[in-house]
């Protein structure tokens, strides 16, 4: 069982590029995450998606723009890479909990990205 | 806005000994549920143990268990008979009910544990 895929595992970029991180999740979940992790701060919440087409802003979404054009898939967009951005990344899903709670995250094993 | 505080950075146990590591959280809420993940240096985020606000019973499982304050806000969890596996870095988690299964974190407790 894949469950929760990222891409690539490690990136470093330069000042000013872009690149796509990508999610992929075989469980047929329903909502799916972006979390970064900074030393000192643990798992800040950056988007989110409730469902195939839809996203969401979550606790520190600038710089970043996500895609869910598949219910299997969550895209994490930096257009124009900041050292601000270096960070552990981590993507989550979960199934629908009705409120309920009901539903465990699962998560991918991060993307460790260095802007210089 | 849900906040959750570790106040422990670092903390060092024994192997077979008991640690205790602790969490607070401020909500308004009163349906919630709280969580505690592990993070070995795989940097795998592993679910530990969960608990429901509604409900008075601690959470256990096998060598892990919480003491859940409700009225205090606290959210601590305890480690027995602690392995050398048990080294990692452990996260408190909140979540309000109907929201689409976010979760706030706390910034973490580094677990050592010493043969």
């Amino acid at each position: 069982n894949a469950g929760v895929t990222q891409t690539p595992k490690f990136r470093v970029l330069k000042t000013g590029q872009s690149m796509t991180l990508l999610c992929a999740q075989d469980m047929n979940h329903e909502y799916m995450y972006w979390y970064r992790q900074d030393p000192g701060m643990g798992l800040r919440l950056i988007h989110y998606s409730v469902g195939e087409g839809t996203t969401a802003k979550g606790e520190v979404p600038d710089g970043y723009n996500v895609s869910r054009l598949k219910k299997q898939n969550f895209l994490l967009g930096l257009e124009s890479a900041a050292p601000s951005q270096t960070s552990v990344y981590f993507c989550a899903s979960s199934a629908r909990d009705e409120g309920w709670g009901n539903s465990p995250l699962h998560f991918g094993n991060g993307t460790r990205l260095t802007v210089t | 806005a849900q906040t959750v505080t570790q106040s422990q950075p670092e903390m060092s146990v024994q192997e077979a000994e008991t640690v205790t590591l602790s969490c607070t959280y401020d909500t308004s809420e009163s349906n919630y549920y709280l969580f505690w993940y592990k993070q070995p240096p795989s940097r795998q985020m592993i679910l530990v143990i969960r608990q429901e606000a509604y409900k008075q019973q601690n959470a256990t499982e096998n060598r892990f268990s919480v003491n859940f304050q409700k009225a205090a806000k606290s959210f601590s969890l305890k480690i027995s008979d602690s392995q050398l596996g048990d080294t990692a870095m452990y996260f408190c988690a909140f979540m309000r009910t109907g929201t689409a299964s976010k979760l706030t974190f706390g910034t973490g407790t580094r677990l050592q544990v010493t043969l």
